[in-house]
């Protein structure tokens, strides 16, 4: 089973400031990788899939990148509806599809 | 516009089988193969994967929970159904189901959720 680590495990910013989430496998999932927010009371959204590629009607300020083993989502100049939960997750190898434990975006 | 609706007892008593059925609406379960997703979250915690199953029935479940699982899929309503046996608090949880955004087998990143329904366990 892939294991899955972020960091940090929450972050402080203030409105309008970046925001670099990162995420690291347990051994290569290639480009095979998912960035979800999740907000109180309500379902995941995907936000990333390939990596780096946005999924349907997500703004341009969120981006990811990396390979292999090393990941980031960054979320260029924080508005207040983005501060929740993001989670990345797995899926080169599954059985299991495996998450991260989320990262804690909170205003600063 | 595709939707996924999750419907079962909200509270299930220890040793009992968890059942919830996934509903649906917007799109037939047949026209694509897609990998239908269980995940649950517990209160205050993060996201499990339970297990996942195509539209002709091919079963693929997390090895964590396996021994206990069994999902089912229904053409004739447009349903996904699962079943967790032998249920404890630790299976107290927000249950989801999801569909991926593509077919393909690496294309396993969850792109249609529903709103979750949470399940209790207790006597």
């Amino acid at each position: 089973e892939i294991v899955m680590t972020q960091s940090p495990a929450t972050l402080s910013v203030s409105p309008g400031e970046r925001a670099t989430l990162s995420c690291r496998a347990s051994q290569s999932v290639r480009t095979n990788l998912a960035w979800y927010q999740q907000k109180p009371g309500q379902a995941p959204r995907l936000l990333i899939y390939g990596a780096s590629t946005r999924a349907t009607g997500i703004p341009a300020r969120f981006s990811g990148s990396g390979s292999g083993t090393e990941f980031t989502l960054t979320i260029s100049s924080l508005q207040s509806e983005d501060f929740a939960v993001y989670y990345c997750q797995q899926y080169n190898n599954w059985p299991p599809l495996t998450f991260g434990g989320g990262t804690k975006v909170e205003i600063k | 516009q595709l939707q996924l609706q999750e419907s079962g007892p909200g509270l299930v008593k220890p040793s009992e089988t968890l059942s919830l059925t996934c509903t649906v609406s917007g799109d037939s379960i047949s026209s694509d193969s897609y990998y239908w997703g269980w995940l649950r979250q517990p209160p205050g915690k993060g996201l499990e994967w339970i297990g996942s199953i195509s539209y002709s029935g091919s079963t693929y479940y997390n090895p964590s929970l396996k021994s206990r699982v069994t999902m089912s899929v229904d053409t004739s309503k447009n349903q996904i159904s699962l079943k967790l046996s032998s249920v404890t608090a630790e299976d107290t949880a927000l249950y989801y189901c999801a569909r991926p955004y593509s077919t393909s087998w690496y294309g396993n990143a969850l792109d249609i959720w529903g709103q979750g329904t949470m399940v209790t366990v207790s006597s």
